[in-house]
């Protein structure tokens, strides 16, 4: 079974800065993929970006960019810029090709302080 | 277009009651999911289903059912509620995404299940 690893419960980002957010996971699949999601609380689910396994391209959206590094098994979300509106727990979670099953990590909850 | 809507938002039970919690989409996805959410635990897999008329299990299946009986709904039955069950409860859906692979999974509200 995937397991997903944040191993940081709480982090906090002064506004402007730049924060990086880390997650580890464990596979032994080779056709899967990566998100990092946002919860606000508000408790909405918020897509913040996805990276495809087999891409070595690091995803960007915006202000947000990912560092995959597939052979240590890390995707760690780079929040540059950093806003009051990021203040939220994030999550990173896997998909697996195989069963279509998306695994989350516990969560990290990030403050920004003004 | 409403995306994915739960209803009902809020419920309080006794132990022993049963309940129904819906989830319906308006964009055609093929795919919908059921998780919770606990503090400290993430959101875990309850159960999901890949088409109408398909269920599956995941995670944490025991003390739940579901149903897809028409593609734009899922239902999420509780036969005999514990306190173990509060939680925040999530549904998703997605499309079936080229070559397999997801497409994002966009999520309801919530429903906030209190069991005394």
């Amino acid at each position: 079974a995937q397991t997903v690893t944040q191993s940081q419960p709480e982090m906090s980002v002064q506004e402007a800065e730049t924060v990086t957010l880390s997650c580890t996971y464990d596979t032994s699949e080779s056709d899967y993929y990566l998100f990092w999601y946002k919860q606000p609380p508000s408790r909405q689910m918020i897509l913040v970006i996805r990276q495809e396994a087999y891409k070595q391209q690091n995803a960007t959206e915006n202000r947000f960019s990912v560092n995959f590094q597939k052979a240590a098994k890390s995707f760690s979300l780079k929040i540059s810029d950093s806003q009051l509106g990021d203040a939220a727990m994030y999550f990173c979670a896997y998909y697996s090709g195989a069963n279509s099953k998306l695994t989350f990590g516990k969560g990290i909850t990030l403050s920004v302080r003004p | 277009n409403a995306g994915v809507t739960q209803t009902p938002k809020f419920r309080v039970l006794k132990t022993g009651q049963s309940m129904t919690l819906l989830c319906a989409q308006d964009m055609n996805h093929e795919y919908m999911y059921w998780y919770r959410q606990d503090p400290g635990m993430g959101l875990r897999l309850i159960h999901y289903s890949v088409g109408e008329g398909t269920t599956a299990k995941g995670e944490v299946p025991d003390g739940y059912n579901v149903s897809r009986l028409k593609k734009q709904n899922f239902l999420l039955g509780l036969e005999s509620a514990a306190p173990s069950q509060t939680s925040v409860y999530f549904c998703a859906s997605s499309y079936r995404g080229l070559a397999g692979g997801p497409d994002t999974q966009y999520f309801g509200p919530g429903t906030r299940l209190t069991v005394l």
